[in-house]
């Protein structure tokens, strides 16, 4: 089976930096997307790592450790819309290559 | 503007009616998905399509069916509703020829069952 962690909630201050990790245990590996979803809205597509490493991508960044099962989210130059919800979703070979999410991460952003 | 549209947006309903959700797509991608989300638990695959003569069970498939009537079309029905089922879903749509096949989602349908 598929398991992939997050944490529930999260806040920080605005203009700070934030990570929101991820880890997961699945039965093979074939990329891991993250999404940001805003409260009543639909999720839309942040970032998508298949190698080890670093994808950055103006204030959002993504990073994957394949070894490790893990990857985190980081935020930098935090703002008031970026108070949403983070899912983190992966993708599997024995999924039909369709991706699985975790719960999400509620991250709330205060002045 | 290349979209994911669902119909109806809200729907309050009553224990053992039918329920019709739809969902259009003008982005020309071959797949489609449904998934329900609630408080609390993600978002759980319900079915899929990865054509149009292709339909599959996603984890939460029971109590669910599906119709692809065309590319663009894909349809949610609920035969006989239960309070359970009340939850917000989202139809979902991907190009398997893009480089990472990112999903692109709908507005959401907010569905309650009374």
């Amino acid at each position: 089976g598929q398991n992939i962690d997050q944490p529930t909630e999260m806040t920080a201050t605005e203009g700070a930096i934030v990570q929101i990790n991820c880890t997961y245990q699945t039965s093979g590996f074939n990329g891991l997307f993250w999404y940001q979803q805003h409260a009543g809205e639909a999720p839309t597509f942040l970032s998508y790592n298949v190698l080890d490493g670093l994808e950055e991508k103006g204030r959002f960044s993504s990073f994957l450790s394949r070894s490790k099962g893990y990857s985190y989210l980081l935020l930098k130059e935090l703002q008031m819309k970026d108070s949403a919800s983070y899912l983190c979703a992966v993708r599997t070979p024995g999924g039909s290559y369709i991706p699985t999410f975790g719960r999400g991460t509620s991250l709330i952003v205060h002045p | 503007d290349a979209d994911v549209t669902q119909t109806p947006r809200n729907r309050i309903t009553k224990t053992g009616k039918r329920i019709m959700l739809e969902c259009s797509q003008t982005k020309g991608h071959d797949r489609m998905y449904w998934y329900r989300q609630d408080p609390g638990l993600g978002l759980q695959l319900i079915y899929y399509s990865f054509d149009v003569k292709d339909i599959n069970k996603g984890e939460i498939s029971d109590g669910y069916s599906v119709s692809r009537q065309a590319q663009a079309k894909f349809s949610l029905s609920l035969e006989s509703a239960i309070p359970n089922q009340t939850a917000l879903y989202f139809c979902a749509t991907s190009d398997r020829l893009a480089p990472t096949d990112e999903q692109f989602f709908g507005p959401g349908t907010r569905l309650t069952v009374l």
